[in-house]
């Protein structure tokens, strides 16, 4: 079973509007990163949260991390066309070498 | 410049053909891996190499064999072609281990016909 997993599979909004996007994990973790990845490239690093702490911002992006719920949630405010992508959480693992990847999250910002 | 490059982009080939993808990297990072992207998004690890050492082998079959002639290159040659190594595969570089930031080229799609 994957160790990060992203819900939904897929979402829809409206320019203008927020997105969230949450991942769950099953191990202890190092650190967790989101990525996004346009149609057709590749993925280009989000942002990096630590198991230390709770919440991160860059510009419009916010994430969250609740470690006693495995979980982490990724929001994008004010949506733009431009957002639509997948976005893909990835967990580095406390003790192991690699990171594992989610199945993504497909965003569709309707203009 | 381009921070972590592939080529070629695009790779068609028959069934049973040896085929090379190159990967370069200009971050200077000590780290490089190949990743493989199967048609549902879903991404692997295939191999990680550490200063031109192997650190991560998943278990890949063997017809595929990385090659680190120095750690800014890491090449992923494939032997015998196989219907079901159509994917897009990706290179990718770190500053430091394993579990940091990664830095993804534009990635390869393979298809075998």
């Amino acid at each position: 079973s994957q160790q990060g997993e992203e819900d939904p599979q897929a979402l829809s909004i409206q320019e203008g509007e927020n997105a969230t996007m949450n991942c769950s994990y099953k191990t202890s973790i190092n650190n967790l990163q989101w990525y996004r990845q346009n149609s057709g490239r590749g993925l280009v690093h989000l942002i990096l949260i630590r198991s230390n702490e709770r919440e991160k911002h860059s510009g419009r992006l916010r994430v969250t991390l609740d470690t006693s719920k495995k979980s982490s949630s990724l929001l994008i405010t004010a949506s733009r066309a431009a957002d639509t992508a997948s976005y893909f959480c990835a967990t580095g693992p406390l003790s192991g070498s690699r990171l594992t990847f989610g199945e993504g999250t497909q965003l569709t910002v309707n203009p | 410049d381009t921070a972590v490059s592939q080529t070629p982009k695009y790779l068609v080939t028959q069934m049973g053909n040896d085929k090379s993808i190159k990967c370069e990297q200009n971050l200077g990072h000590d780290t490089m891996y190949w990743y493989k992207q199967d048609s549902k998004k879903f991404l692997k690890i295939m191999f990680s190499y550490n200063n031109k050492e192997l650190i991560i082998n998943e278990t890949v079959p063997n017809r595929f064999s990385p090659k680190s002639p120095d750690k800014a290159h890491l090449n992923l040659h494939i032997n015998s072609l196989e219907l079901g190594d159509s994917a897009v595969y990706f290179c990718a570089s770190s500053q430091e281990g394993s579990t940091d930031t990664q830095y993804f080229g534009p990635g390869t799609r393979l298809t075998v016909l």
